[in-house]
């Protein structure tokens, strides 16, 4: 049962456009959500997050969206570049059993930034 | 810098042979995760530490799994008996560990490429 669906396995924009990546989730409990980025051979990196009391978290090119009743969020990179492009993960947290938090991953989307 | 390291990078085996995986986190993080990656998966939580507090191993997927954190520090993951599925990309991350009530960001090592033959 995948908790948190990113439907688009990859993405491809041209060089200055805008980037739209989306992911839904089904645990109304989840109370963070989180984009992490990976290159290659590396781990993932913190992006960019947001709470649930919000609807719109931004830091430069990177815009995170969350639509609470729809319970769905995005990423928006603009402008998009070609070193953006790797795997976007989405994840999403909550309190589980223990009090202990714990992050639940999407499977990832492939974006590729063409020149 | 001194960012969470993992050792080693690429690992291949033979099934039946048991294995251990290694992760450093960043000096001061109390917390410190396992997580594995399968081919065309997402990650996959493992295991959790927080300070002194007992691990929460919910995400092992088999008896064959085990950790163990050593002052609070190194982590060393073991597999025993390796069986193909258990091929996948090992991570490791840390956190400052200041408690569940707040959302904190994980820092993640490179990961250990297993190959189980």
């Amino acid at each position: 049962d995948q908790q948190v669906k990113q439907n688009s396995p990859s993405l491809s924009v041209q060089e200055g456009r805008i980037s739209i990546l989306n992911c839904d989730y089904t645990n109304s409990m989840f109370d963070y959500f989180l984009w992490y980025k990976k290159y290659p051979a590396e781990g993932p990196t913190f992006l960019i997050s947001i709470s649930s009391i919000k609807d719109k978290n931004e830091d430069g090119r990177f815009t995170v969206f969350l639509n609470k009743s729809a319970k769905h969020l995005s990423l928006h990179i603009v402008p998009s570049q070609p070193g953006d492009s790797a795997v976007y993960f989405c994840a999403a947290s909550a309190i589980g059993a223990g009090n202990n938090r714990k992050l639940i991953w999407g499977l990832g989307t492939s974006l590729a930034v063409n020149p | 810098g001194a960012g969470v390291s993992q050792s080693p990078s690429n690992k291949v085996t033979e099934k039946g042979k048991d294995v251990e995986l290694r992760c450093d986190p960043i000096s001061g993080h109390t917390a410190l995760y396992w997580y594995r990656q399968s081919l065309g998966q997402g990650l996959e939580f493992l295991i959790y530490f927080q300070g002194n507090s007992a691990p929460d191993k919910s995400g092992l997927p088999s008896d064959r799994f085990s950790a163990e954190r050593t002052g609070g520090s190194v982590s060393t993951l073991t597999i025993q008996r390796t069986q193909q599925e258990d091929s996948a990309v090992y991570l490791c991350a840390s956190s400052l560990g200041r408690g569940a009530s707040r959302w904190e960001t994980q820092y993640f090592g490179p990961g250990t490429r297993l190959l189980v033959l």
